[in-house]
């Protein structure tokens, strides 16, 4: 009963390296999002994919790339990492249907930018 | 301002009393209103939500909406040690695939 599997759980990494961060749900939701949470900030929408093939912008996309590879796999990349994008990066998932659907979270990728 | 906004706390209270959280907003167009728990180290699990205003009760869990104030609480009642942890408010504009905007999160102790 896994949910969403988010890996790797932590990264260091210098100033312009690039990586990706991958998520995975097996609950064959339509929906898919990627979060980052900072002190002070709460969580704010970083793309979200409506379903699989296409992707949306959300609050702070900037400097971020995302991918849905297929249903179940949607992964973040950075391709020239900053300090400002230390933070802990969350997946989550959820139906696609009218009315409340819950969003389901992983437990996070904790990332360091040195 | 930001478009919700919540007291990040730490809020400590002793075990058995009644806890109160709460969030305001500016946006008229959220609809749906819900309640994460956040323990350390771990990802948001959804408590309750609410669709547009009035209460729900889940448990010792209650929530409440009031859109004419744009105002959201949280009533925990015979708090416990376990519900230590950080509680987020979020929202959303309508059903479909939007995402969430949410709250900075309440920092909660819960005292034995």
């Amino acid at each position: 009963n896994a949910g969403v599997t988010q890996t790797p759980k932590f990264q260091v990494l210098k100033t312009g390296q690039s990586m990706t961060l991958q998520c995975a749900q097996d609950m064959n939701h339509n929906s898919m999002y990627w979060y980052r949470q900072d002190p002070g900030m709460g969580l704010r929408l970083i793309y979200y994919s409506a379903s699989e093939g296409t992707t949306d912008k959300g609050e702070v996309p900037n400097g971020y790339n995302v991918s849905r590879l297929n249903k179940r796999e949607f992964s973040l990349r950075l391709e020239s990492a900053a300090p400002s994008q230390t933070s802990v990066y969350f997946c989550a998932s959820s139906e696609a249907r009218q009315g409340f659907q819950p969003q389901h979270f992983g437990d996070g990728t904790r990332l360091s930018i040195l | 301002q930001k478009e919700v906004e919540q007291d990040p706390g730490p809020l400590s209270v002793p075990e058995g009393a009644i806890v109160s959280l709460n969030c305001t907003y500016s946006n008229s167009a959220f609809q749906y209103f819900m309640w994460y728990r956040q323990y350390s180290r771990k990802g948001p699990e959804l408590l309750m939500y609410t669709y547009s205003s009035g209460n729900k009760e889940d448990g010792r869990f209650t929530a409440q909406v009031d859109k004419s104030s744009k105002y959201i609480s949280l009533f925990i009642r015979d708090s416990q040690p376990s519900d230590s942890a950080t509680y987020l408010c979020a929202m959303r504009r309508g059903g479909g695939a939007d995402g969430l905007t949410f709250g900075k999160g309440t920092h909660l102790i819960i005292q034995p």
